[in-house]
Order: structure tokens, then C-alpha cells, then sequence
């Protein structure tokens, strides 16, 4: 199972551009990289899924290099509702298989 | 958008009580999940569910847990006899076949053992 290491926490203001990076070194060729958004005692949220290079949603983009063993979600224009909880998650994620949460990054967005 | 709504929100049990926590998954998947978390901890994984049998369960859901699909919209978590360390919430999450990963979670159940 791929470890993934993100930092534990971020402060932004509203308005601004939030790039949150997970370094996964040990990926495997078949691995996704997924990420969940979640508030104060509610469930997580399924934000954005990738393999490789690129995407981009209604919410977010997330950037994997060739080597793929980083991430790097991107949330445009943060607003204070986007104070949360993100994970970044590595494995083969087909349905039915567990997931493994980690710590995650606490985002504040600061008015 | 689609939910996965669970029942009830919270609960409050005396240890010892057996628990059951319910939960709707949306209405087209076909494969339920149940996490925890500890207050201040991960988010933990405990069983994976799909054609009426358990698919996968990690260490935590020993013989204390069940898992159940009674009909055809209900899922079901049941603990035997709670103990003061299973107070957690509780996530209720179910996802299509060809999903990777992006799993809808539900609002989660607060419990807590006394």
C-alpha cells in the first residue's frame, strides 16, 4: 500500500489560489490517486480522482507529474466554506476495495 | 444529488448493549462500506460489502460486528456488546460498480458507549 505524506496543516485568505501537495513515492503502475474533502463531523467527500497528468472538475484540478510520485490538488478562489480536512488517497480504489485514510491537511481559509 | 442518509444521527448506549446503526445507501450501488472514526483520529476502515456478503473487513471488525442488507434499500452495522473504545462515528459509504474510489459517504452516526 502506498504511503502518502501531506502537510498537516495550511492557512489561506479568501480569495486565493490553495495548492496542497502529497508526496507518494512508492505508487504502484496501477495505483489512483483520489482525494476526499471532509467537515467537522460530517462523512468525506470525494473531491477529484486522477491516474496521470491532469484533472480538472467543477471543484478542483489535480496534477500528477510523469513520475507520478506526487499530487497536487489545486482549489481555485478558496472561500471560508472550504475550511476542511483533505486527504489524498493511493491505491488500486476499485469499488469494493478499502480505502486508507491518512492524516490529511487541515485547511483554514481566513477571511 | 444522490445521499446515503444513516440513522440516527446519534446514540447513546451503556456498555455492553448491542448497537445497530442503519444507513440507505444510494439507491443504484451495489457495494456498501462502513468506516469509523475515533474523535481526533483517521478515518478507519471496517468492512466492504457486495453481493449480499462481506467482500473485505480490516482488524477492527472482529466477531463483536455484523454486517447485514435485511431488504433491499437497508445496511446495517450491528455491535454485539459495545465497549467504551468502540464511541466513534460511524460512515456509512456505498459506491457503483465501476467507481474507483469515489465513494459517497453518508452524514455519520455518533456513538458513544457509557
Amino acid at each position: 500500500l502506498a504511503k502518502t505524506t501531506q502537510p498537516i496543516s495550511m492557512d489561506s485568505y479568501e480569495g486565493q489560489e490553495v495548492n496542497i501537495t502529497c508526496s507518494h513515492n512508492n505508487i504502484a503502475t496501477n495505483d489512483y490517486i483520489t482525494w476526499y474533502q471532509q467537515f467537522p463531523s460530517q462523512g468525506p467527500r470525494f473531491i477529484i480522482q486522477g491516474y496521470k497528468t491532469k484533472v480538472t472538475n467543477e471543484v478542483a484540478s489535480l496534477f500528477i507529474p510523469a513520475d507520478r510520485k506526487s499530487s497536487t490538488l489545486s482549489l481555485p478562489r478558496v472561500s471560508l466554506s472550504d475550511t476542511a480536512v483533505y486527504y489524498c488517497l493511493v491505491g488500486l480504489h476499485n469499488a469494493g476495495n478499502m480505502l486508507t485514510f491518512g492524516g490529511g491537511t487541515r485547511l483554514m481559509v481566513k477571511p | 444529488e444522490p445521499e446515503v442518509t444513516q440513522t440516527p444521527s446519534h446514540q447513546v448506549t451503556q456498555m455492553g448493549q448491542e448497537v445497530i446503526l442503519r444507513c440507505v445507501p444510494i439507491s443504484n450501488h451495489l457495494y456498501f462500506y462502513w468506516y469509523r472514526q475515533i474523535l481526533g483520529q483517521k478515518v478507519e476502515f471496517l468492512v466492504s460489502f457486495y453481493n449480499n456478503e462481506i467482500s473485505e473487513k480490516s482488524e477492527i471488525f472482529d466477531d463483536q460486528f455484523s454486517v447485514e442488507r435485511p431488504d433491499g434499500s437497508n445496511f446495517t452495522l450491528k455491535i454485539r456488546s459495545t465497549k467504551l473504545e468502540d464511541s466513534a462515528m460511524y460512515f456509512c459509504a456505498s459506491s457503483e460498480a465501476g467507481d474507483r474510489g469515489g465513494y459517497t459517504f453518508g452524514s455519520g452516526t455518533r456513538l458513544t458507549v457509557v
